[in-house]
């Protein structure tokens, strides 16, 4: 399958500091998608990006389909607690069909 | 609208015994994933369905996972015999075609435990 390189692979920040978290591969992808997977649960559909270059928001989350396409970033903004959790990058190919998930960046936030 | 819904939550059997989950996608979802996922790792995907159909099984370890998709909506998934590298969260998710990606949605999975 694809490879796909995410970091940080953990991040220990404050409460309202912000954070960064990228993905990136040696292969071209149609689609981006980040998710987060709270303990126990499935992951959540945060934010699905499909085109080269697209800024995407959601509320304090902002995403980027990398120009080369082989990359995305998500940024959290002013973190608070419940954004604790895993984040997930996904990228898929057309022509390969199926979604491949990054390894997570796992956020935890203090007070 | 109603989730993805998965059953059981948990599961804890010993090796070489036999297990099976249940999924029910988002109603109108013809495309239906099983993903085994690892502690520490993403989910990876087993098997996908287009309605009753196989898509794509090719990373399904044939000679003791099995899939069904009886009617095109509920699906199995069957572990036979199971062994200790099983344990794992087993994910379900469905999907609807979105500018020609698949947009999936999971369900909460069910956390094996093989002793």
């Amino acid at each position: 399958g694809q490879q796909l390189n995410q970091s940080p692979q953990s991040m220990f920040i404050q409460e309202g500091e912000d954070v960064s978290m990228n993905c990136t591969s040696s292969s071209i992808f149609n689609t981006w998608l980040w998710y987060k997977q709270d303990p126990g649960e499935g992951p959540v559909l945060l934010i699905a990006l499909y085109k080269a270059g697209e800024l995407t928001s959601n509320g304090r989350l902002t995403a980027q389909f990398g120009i080369t396409r082989k990359d995305s970033f998500l940024n959290i903004s002013a973190s608070i607690p419940s954004d604790v959790g895993i984040y997930f990058c996904a990228g898929y190919q057309f022509g390969w069909g199926k979604l491949q998930f990054g390894a997570g960046t796992q956020v935890v936030v203090t007070p | 609208e109603a989730g993805v819904a998965q059953s059981p939550r948990y599961k804890i059997i010993e090796k070489r015994q036999s297990v099976a989950f249940w999924c029910n996608p988002i109603s109108g979802h013809a495309t239906l994933y099983w993903y085994q996922q690892i502690l520490g790792q993403g989910p990876k995907l087993l098997i996908q369905f287009q309605n009753n159909g196989v898509v794509d099984d090719s990373q399904l370890p044939k000679d003791r996972f099995s899939a069904e998709r009886l009617k095109g909506v509920d699906s199995t998934l069957k572990i036979q015999p199971a062994k200790l590298e099983d344990s794992a969260v087993y994910l379900c998710a469905s999907s609807e075609v979105t500018r020609g990606a698949d947009t999936q949605y999971f369900g909460p999975g069910t956390r094996l435990t093989v002793l």
